[in-house]
């Protein structure tokens, strides 16, 4: 059954620096999103991309974050100056159609501890 | 702004019993509803929607979940529980057709005890 992958399932970092979280979304798949999850909280939506541009954004998807597609497969979600409140579980996901009725799948989670 | 309640933070039921799971929503336009399950160190992954049609609607693992249009609500149900349906569950919505965000509940935590 396909799935979305990402890497690494764990990256700790220190405070100010970059990371990179990978996504591979499922090849039919043309709706894309970044989802985090602080622990204890609910699940927040972040962003969403479709044609190679942001759809959509919430508050929390300030300057410090971005989003690109840099091949035909992978998507990913930089944080350029990473702050301890970014720790939290990062989950991509990803949707066939435009629908509002259509699901979308996620993936396992990179958890990112800034320390 | 739509948003979605989930009232209670844990919920315990014997293995065997039917369990509910809770959830009531607000939106402005018709719901897209949703329903994800999350297992320790692991992702969402989804078990149910309701999307228009019949108000009971139902999904992996034997789940089910009946929509109510006049008590806005969107309950998670199962006849008869698994120690292994112990996990995080989460309810979500859209009001709007088109690629937007999923809104979540907090999550309920179900534990079947043997």
């Amino acid at each position: 059954e396909p799935e979305v992958t990402q890497t690494p399932s764990h990256q700790v970092t220190q405070m100010g620096q970059e990371v990179i979280l990978r996504c591979v979304p499922i090849s039919n798949h043309l709706y894309f999103y970044w989802y985090r999850q602080i622990l204890g909280q609910k699940v927040e939506f972040l962003v969403s991309f479709y044609n190679n541009e942001i759809s959509e954004k919430s508050e929390i998807f300030d300057d410090q974050f971005s989003v690109e597609r840099p091949d035909g497969s992978n998507f990913t979600l930089k944080i350029r100056s990473t702050k301890l409140e970014d720790s939290a579980m990062y989950f991509c996901a990803s949707s066939e159609a435009r629908t509002g009725g259509t699901e979308a799948f996620f993936g396992q989670g990179t958890r990112l501890t800034v320390v | 702004a739509q948003s979605v309640a989930q009232p209670e933070d844990q919920v315990n039921v014997a293995e065997g019993n039917p369990l509910t799971v809770k959830c009531t929503y607000s939106v402005s336009g018709n719901p897209y509803l949703f329903w994800y399950v999350q297992y320790p160190n692991r992702g969402l992954q989804f078990l149910l929607k309701y999307i228009t049609g019949d108000n009971l609607v139902k999904g992996s693992y034997g789940f089910e979940a009946e929509f109510n249009k006049s008590q806005t609500s969107f309950h998670l149900k199962k006849p008869s529980a698994l120690v292994s349906d112990s996990a995080l569950y989460f309810c979500a919505v859209r009001d709007r057709p088109g690629n937007t965000p999923l809104v979540f509940g907090k999550g309920t935590r179900l534990s079947v005890i043997a």
